[in-house]
Parts: C-alpha cells; sequence; structure tokens
C-alpha cells in the first residue's frame, strides 16, 4: 500500500472550515483513499473514502487532485467534537479481501472556541 | 451500520498474568478480523490478521506466542496476552469485515494496564 503524508498538528477556529491535507505520491491506480479519525481513546471512526472524483458525505468533502498524488479533507464548519487525530490512509479496496489498514501519524487537529 | 464491540473496555491485570480481550463483530459475520495496538501519542500499530478458522498471520516483529489470536468463530476473536509486563500496557483495538464488504469496521478499543 502506498504511504501518506500528513502534517503532524493543525488548529481550527470552531466554526470554520478546517482543511486536513495529505500527500500519496506513490499511489497506484487502483487504491483508494479513506480518511479516518480516532477521537481520544476511542477506536477510528470512517470518514469518508474516493478513488478519483470529488466525493461528500454528511461529515466532510474529500477533494482529490486530477494526479491522485494528494487529498485535502475538509470539514465545512468545525466544531470542538471534531478535535481527534485524523488519519489518511491508501488502500485497495476489494470485496475478496487481502486487504489491511496501515495507519501513518495522522494529523491531529485541534477545534478552539 | 456495521457494529464491532469488545469486552473489557478496560483491564487492569498483574505483571505475570494473562490477560484475554474479546471481539465481536455485532450484526455481521466477519471472516477476516484485525488486531492493533497503540500506546499513548502514537498511531495504530497493526499487529496481526486473522481469519476465521485458520492461524492468525502475524506483522513482523510481533511475538505470535505472546500474543494469542483465536477466530474460533465468524463473529468472536479473541487476543490473549500471556504473562503480561507492564511494558504491554496499551490501548487495543479490533477491527474486522465481513466477506462481501470492502470495508473494516473498528472497536472502540480495550485499555489494559499491566501493574
Amino acid at each position: 500500500d502506498a504511504k501518506t503524508t500528513q502534517p503532524p498538528s493543525m488548529d481550527c477556529a470552531e466554526g470554520r472550515a478546517a482543511n486536513l491535507p495529505c500527500n500519496h505520491s506513490t499511489i497506484s491506480g487502483n487504491e483508494y483513499v479513506y480518511w479516518y479519525r480516532q477521537i481520544h481513546s476511542q477506536g477510528p471512526q470512517y470518514i469518508i473514502h474516493g478513488l478519483k472524483n470529488n466525493e461528500t458525505n454528511e461529515m466532510a468533502s474529500l477533494i482529490i487532485t486530477e494526479d491522485r498524488k494528494s487529498s485535502t479533507l475538509i470539514l465545512p464548519h468545525a466544531t470542538l467534537r471534531d478535535t481527534a487525530v485524523y488519519y489518511c490512509i491508501v488502500r485497495y479496496r476489494r470485496s475478496t479481501g487481502g486487504f489491511k489498514t496501515i495507519f501513518g501519524a495522522g494529523t491531529r487537529l485541534f477545534v478552539k472556541a | 451500520g456495521a457494529v464491532v464491540s469488545q469486552h473489557p473496555s478496560w483491564v487492569i491485570c498483574k505483571s505475570g498474568t494473562s490477560v484475554k480481550i474479546e471481539c465481536r463483530s455485532l450484526d455481521f459475520q466477519a471472516t477476516t478480523m484485525f488486531w492493533y495496538r497503540q500506546f499513548p501519542k502514537k498511531s495504530l500499530m497493526l499487529m496481526a490478521t486473522s481469519n476465521e478458522g485458520s492461524k492468525a498471520t502475524y506483522e513482523q516483529g510481533v511475538e505470535k506466542d505472546k500474543f494469542l489470536i483465536n477466530h474460533a468463530s465468524l463473529t468472536l476473536s479473541t487476543l490473549t496476552v500471556t504473562s503480561a509486563h507492564p511494558e504491554d500496557s496499551s490501548f487495543y483495538i479490533c477491527s474486522a469485515r465481513a466477506p462481501t464488504h470492502y470495508e473494516q469496521y473498528f472497536g472502540p478499543g480495550t485499555r489494559l494496564t499491566v501493574t
């Protein structure tokens, strides 16, 4: 699986958009970009994933560059409860299995009042 | 959505004893389960992958005799930390995948403290 690079920490003001970047320059054509987050002392929570197109759900938006070498997770209106470590992961997506999710260091997002 | 539970949520044990942590998929059958450990302020580290009915595959550097994994049914996997020592104190997280699902679903974690 391709590796990812994320800034170690970021701050965001409550109510503002949080934009979390991720670099995955070695991503292969069949690998998806996944985002998870982990709130202190809890298990990881799935946020969103995408292959080529931008994606949006009730939690966030995912913007993937045309060359797929980087992406940005956008939390449109960050709240204090969004303070967490955000992990960008690249992996295959197969119904037959044979994949495992490997976590990098992630970005520690602090949302401040 | 798919739910994965862990039991216990936290445990304290004495050095030298063994501790068993359970991971259950509550509303789906998990043919594959994953075990992770996480030290304070560190990322999750994959320990092993287990498929129902077969031996677990351990990641490099993880002692299989120290961390016994059993995946005896499609809804239950157990991790036993044998002869626990203080350095085994950590947050253990399991994850499960259904045979026709593309995704992994994570449990809430178990905090182990060895005194």
